[in-house]
């Protein structure tokens, strides 16, 4: 059972413009959502995350917006630049030490 | 920089051998996940361990094992290795209950011939 889940394998953007990355959850339960970037060969590397008591959390060109009703988040990247071509995995917990459920990755292709 | 440490970087190797990874978790992380990643699939979460106790178990198979010793590095025990465990490993620590955010090491990339 998945219980994150990430429906587009790949995604395209031109450089410069918004990249939206997606995300959607089914156990109510979790309360705290991330988002990673991963480059082939290296370790995934933390960007930005969110409580369930937000609905939005920016830092520089990432924004993380969440509906809970829906149980979505989406990653926004504004404006979309080279280095950010990656894959990018989204991840919710329970809090409270539990493990984090990972998404199966989107990878974001940023065209010049 | 993580603050995350792995070693070896890469390691190669033949069916049947055994392995150790070794993660050394960021200053002061209680907790270390093992994750394995095989040819650009996801994340597959295998155990964390907490203050040297297991917390939690993934999809590990019996023919691996780890360790969390009491200056909280730990290692990941790889035998009767096959060729599908060919992977990469990667460690993350992390510092609950503060926080459940995960900081990842660079991987160990296995090799089995």
């Amino acid at each position: 059972d998945q219980q994150v889940k990430q429906n587009s394998p790949s995604l395209s953007v031109q450089e410069g413009r918004i990249s939206i990355l997606n995300c959607d959850y089914t156990n109510s339960m979790f309360d705290y959502f991330l988002w990673y970037k991963k480059y082939p060969a290296e370790g995934p590397t933390f960007l930005i995350s969110i409580s369930s008591i937000k609905d939005k959390n920016e830092d520089g060109r990432f924004t993380v917006f969440l509906n809970k009703s829906a149980k979505h988040l989406s990653l926004h990247i504004v404006p979309s630049q080279p280095g950010d071509s990656a894959v990018y995995f989204c991840a919710a917990s329970r809090g409270g030490n539990y493990q984090l459920i990972w998404g199966a990755g989107t990878k974001l292709i940023i065209k010049p | 920089d993580s603050g995350v440490t792995q070693t070896p970087k890469h390691l190669i190797t033949a069916t049947g051998q055994r392995v150790t990874l070794r993660c050394s978790p960021r200053s002061g992380d209680l907790s270390v996940y093992w994750y394995q990643q095989s040819l650009d699939q996801g994340l597959q979460f295998l155990i964390q361990y907490y203050n040297g106790e297991e917390r939690a178990k993934g999809n590990i198979l019996e023919r691996f094992s780890a360790q969390q010793f009491p200056d909280l590095h730990s290692e990941l025990n790889l035998s009767s290795l096959e060729l599908g465990d060919s992977a990469l490993y990667f460690c993350a620590s992390s510092a609950p209950p503060f926080t459940d955010t995960q900081y990842f090491g660079p991987g160990t990339r296995l090799t089995v011939l």
